[in-house]
């Protein structure tokens, strides 16, 4: 069964320090979304693409974090400077299209610890 | 955005059905109800998703009522592996994002 990819599975860096994720979506999946989830939450949307596209990034914090999907297929996250608050599981998701009826599909994701 | 309630947490013995509820009173005509799940540390699984109809997959049945102002999760024999957090979302109309909220732990208790 395909299943979307992450990397790395755990990551520890110092504050001030730069770090990023990556995301292979499911083959042939038009959509990708980043979530960031705090212990004893639920996951918070972060940014959505739609193939090489920007839909919606509007929780993304974008004084020091960044998304890229450049030729449409996988993406990467990048925050620079970390700082302590952003200790978290970042998740990717992908879906078939962007629509209704379309699950998502949740990789692994990634632990950030933040000292 | 439409929101969801669901009670905090429930526990369910091994094979009986597990029912979790959710409440989402201000969901709009479009919207669609989706249930995921997450086992610790792992990213959410998807179970089922519905507009109007009931819906049933391998995995579980989701009863919408018919005004859609509320709609349970059953999993018919719930076992061990299906302790996990349960999130029910209402997935709003226009930008198709989720609202996940603290989702319901279910406890399967053997």
């Amino acid at each position: 069964e395909a299943e979307v990819a992450q990397s790395p599975r755990y990551k520890i860096t110092e504050k001030s320090q730069a770090v990023a994720f990556w995301c292979d979506p499911i083959s042939g999946h038009a959509t990708l979304y980043w979530y960031r989830q705090i212990l004893g939450q639920g996951p918070e949307l972060l940014v959505q693409f739609q193939d090489e596209s920007v839909v919606d990034d509007s929780q993304l914090p974008k004084d020091r974090f960044s998304a890229e999907r450049l030729k449409g297929v996988d993406s990467t996250l990048k925050i620079q400077p970390a700082e302590l608050g952003d200790s978290a599981m970042y998740l990717c998701a992908s879906s078939l299209q962007w629509g209704d009826s379309y699950e998502q599909y949740f990789g692994p994701g990634t632990r950030l610890t933040v000292t | 955005d439409a929101k969801t309630t669901q009670p905090t947490s429930m526990d369910c013995a091994e094979g009986r059905a597990a029912n979790l509820p959710c409440n989402h009173s201000t969901i709009s005509g479009n919207e669609y109800v989706y249930w995921y799940r997450q086992i610790h540390s792992q990213g959410p699984q998807y179970i089922i998703h519905g507009l109007k109809n009931n819906e049933t997959n391998e995995m579980a049945s989701l009863i919408i009522t018919e005004d859609r102002k509320s709609s349970t999760l059953i999993l018919p024999h719930a076992t061990l592996r299906d302790t996990a957090v349960y999130y029910c979302i209402v997935r709003t109309s226009g930008t198709y994002k989720y609202i996940f909220g603290t989702g319901t732990r279910l406890k399967v208790l053997a």
